[in-house]
């Protein structure tokens, strides 16, 4: 059973620039959340998507942006990269339309922003 | 708003050790609670999880029970092992049932 997976696992960009970043979720999942979690820090929640439509957000700019394609899987776009927006990226899904909504986490992709 | 608080670390132990790490946390109603841990470049693995008061949820050796009346959700294990290192995360999902919020982390030493 596959479980969470994440790409690319590691990127570097520069200020200004536009980032995406993909996931793919659990078999059988059909909700993807995603979580910034800086050095040192507990993961913070950016936005969850369900049914292709962002579901909630967390204390995030416009900068940062997602999409849910129709076999779950989703990406995360940051524009305008700062230097802050360095840190580890996590990608979690659940399944919601069965009430099971224990998120389990990607292995991350680690944003260094320079 | 809701909040999770944990101890801060680190926290070191020899082998064979008995470990809590203490988890409190702020919320309306009765959130669910959870465990997860994270080993050293890698994402967060759930460890445990308990829905409603009075729940206890196990794994691997370690427990943690859902005590709604000092709103806590201490983590404990008997006998830690050196492969028990790693950083731990308490967690709470939200009023809204959608976001998990989380403490800032435990880092566990364990040495032999």
């Amino acid at each position: 059973d596959a479980g969470v997976t994440q790409s690319p696992t590691h990127l570097i960009k520069t200020r200004g620039q536009q980032v995406t970043l993909r996931c793919s979720p659990k078999s059988g999942h059909d909700t993807v959340s995603w979580y910034q979690q800086a050095l040192g820090q507990g993961p913070q929640f950016i936005f969850q998507y369900y049914e292709e439509e962002e579901r909630q957000r967390g204390n995030f700019p416009d900068r940062f942006s997602g999409h849910q394609f129709p076999n779950y899987s989703s990406e995360l776009n940051v524009n305008a990269l700062l230097l802050g927006d360095s840190a580890l990226y996590l990608c979690a899904s659940s399944l919601v339309a069965r009430g099971q909504e224990t998120q389990y986490f990607g292995p991350g992709t680690r944003l260094l922003v320079l | 708003g809701d909040s999770v608080t944990q101890m801060e670390g680190p926290v070191t132990l020899s082998e064979e050790a008995f470990l809590t790490i203490n988890c409190t946390y702020t919320a309306t109603g009765y959130p669910s609670l959870f465990w997860y841990v994270q080993y050293p470049g890698e994402g967060l693995q759930l460890l445990l999880k308990a829905t409603k008061a009075d729940d206890k949820g196990s794994n691997k050796g370690f427990e943690a029970t859902y005590r709604k009346e000092t709103t806590s959700f201490h983590l404990e294990k008997g006998s830690v092992q050196v492969s028990d290192s790693a950083v731990y995360f308490c967690a709470l999902r939200d009023q809204a049932g959608t976001a998990l919020i989380f403490g800032k982390g435990t880092t566990l030493s364990v040495s032999s």
